[in-house]
Parts: structure tokens; C-alpha cells; sequence
């Protein structure tokens, strides 16, 4: 079966840094989509950013990207430049058939 | 505007009650899902409806009755609610393509239950 895991449940990052946070998961598949969703305070899920697992070429969207390993089956998230807003839970989910979400890493952000 | 909206967004309730939590999309969207959050944040799936059609049915107590009137509507009726059933939870859609079956799901604003 698929698993999802977010091996960091809180980070801290100063404004204006960078910061990483790691998900990696498990699968037989070789086709599938990886995303991360974030969840601020107002509970709402807001899709960050998405990956196909044929592309090689790491996503970007803005201040967001990702590093996708695909032979490591990791799929960590890269926020630059963090400001306030950025802090949230952020989720990691794997998607095939079904999604499936890891458990979460809170982001806070250090003015 | 909203593309998925629920209603209500907050509902507090006795045990015992039945319950229901309406789900709406304007995206035009072929596949509607709905998410249980428990306390520790943990997501996950309970049903997935695709143009009415029942696809993902997890292991989810039968008091739990998702209904599809059409394919931009998904309601969630609960029947007897318990102090477990105490959780938020999310609507979301995805379009259905043959070409991209895995397509990015968008969520509601959830629904935050509280059972007394």
C-alpha cells in the first residue's frame, strides 16, 4: 500500500530565509502525482504545488519548489525567501487512484 | 465565486443527532470527494463520487451517507452522531480525463463538527 511520510512535524524558519521541508513515500507505481497542499489557520486546503512523476524536471511556482527524487522516492518542498503568510501546515500527498496525505509539518515563521 | 463551497462551516451538535453537510463546485468537475481531519490533522479520504457514481468508499461507518443530487453537488448525511465523529470536514473536486486521471483536487473550506 501506499504511505506518505512527513519525518518533520513542526519547523521554524526565519523571515526571508529558506527553509526545506522532506516527504517521502512509498509506491510500486511509476506513474503518478506528488503535491503539496498548504493549511493556514483558516483551515482551508490551498494546493502549493504539483509534480508528475514522468517529468523529470523539478516543479516551481513562484518562491516554491521542489527537489523530486524519484529512484529515493522523496519529494521535499523549498520555500525562499519566507515571509509571514507561509506559515501553515503544510501537507505532502501522493496521488494515483486515491490521494493519500501525509500526517503534516507545521511551519512557523520568525519575524 | 467560490469554486468549492460548504455549508455550514461550523456545526455544533448533540449526540445522537442527525446531521447534514452540503458541498457545492462551479468547476465543472466530473469527481467530488469527501475528507475527514481528525484533531491530529490527519486527512483522510472517506468517499469519492464521480458523475454520481459511487468510486471510493472507504471503511467508514454506515451512519456516514454520502448523497449526489448532481455532479457539482455532494452532501454528507450523518446519523447518529458520536463524540468520535468531532472533526473538520473537506469537500473537494478534481476534473476526470482520460488522458490525466490523477488531476489536482481543490478543496472546500471545511466544515468544523463538534459533537457534544
Amino acid at each position: 500500500a501506499q504511505t506518505v511520510t512527513q519525518s518533520q512535524p513542526e519547523m521554524s524558519v526565519q523571515e526571508a530565509e529558506t527553509v526545506t521541508l522532506s516527504c517521502t513515500y512509498d509506491t510500486s507505481e511509476s506513474d503518478y502525482y506528488l503535491f503539496w497542499y498548504k493549511q493556514p489557520p483558516s483551515r482551508q486546503m490551498i494546493l502549493v504545488i504539483r509534480q508528475e512523476a514522468y517529468k523529470q524536471q523539478n516543479a516551481t511556482e513562484n518562491r516554491f519548489s521542489v527537489n523530486f527524487q524519484k529512484a529515493a522516492k522523496s519529494f521535499s518542498l523549498k520555500i525562499s525567501d519566507s515571509q509571514l503568510g507561509d506559515a501553515a501546515m503544510y501537507f505532502c500527498a501522493y496521488r494515483d487512484d486515491k490521494i493519500i496525505f501525509g500526517k503534516g509539518t507545521r511551519l512557523h515563521i520568525l519575524p | 465565486d467560490t469554486a468549492v463551497s460548504q455549508t455550514p462551516k461550523y456545526l455544533v451538535t448533540q449526540m445522537g443527532n442527525d446531521k447534514s453537510i452540503k458541498c457545492e463546485q462551479n468547476l465543472g468537475h466530473d469527481t467530488m470527494y469527501w475528507y475527514k481531519q481528525d484533531s491530529k490533522k490527519f486527512l483522510k479520504i472517506m468517499f469519492s463520487y464521480n458523475n454520481k457514481e459511487l468510486i471510493i468508499n472507504e471503511t467508514v461507518p454506515n451512519r456516514f451517507s454520502p448523497k449526489s443530487p448532481d455532479k457539482a453537488h455532494l452532501n454528507l448525511h450523518i446519523n447518529s452522531l458520536e463524540l468520535g465523529d468531532s472533526a473538520v470536514y473537506f469537500c473537494a473536486s478534481s476534473p476526470i480525463h482520460r488522458e490525466a486521471p490523477r488531476e489536482t483536487q481543490y478543496f472546500g473550506p471545511g466544515t468544523r463538527l463538534l459533537v457534544l
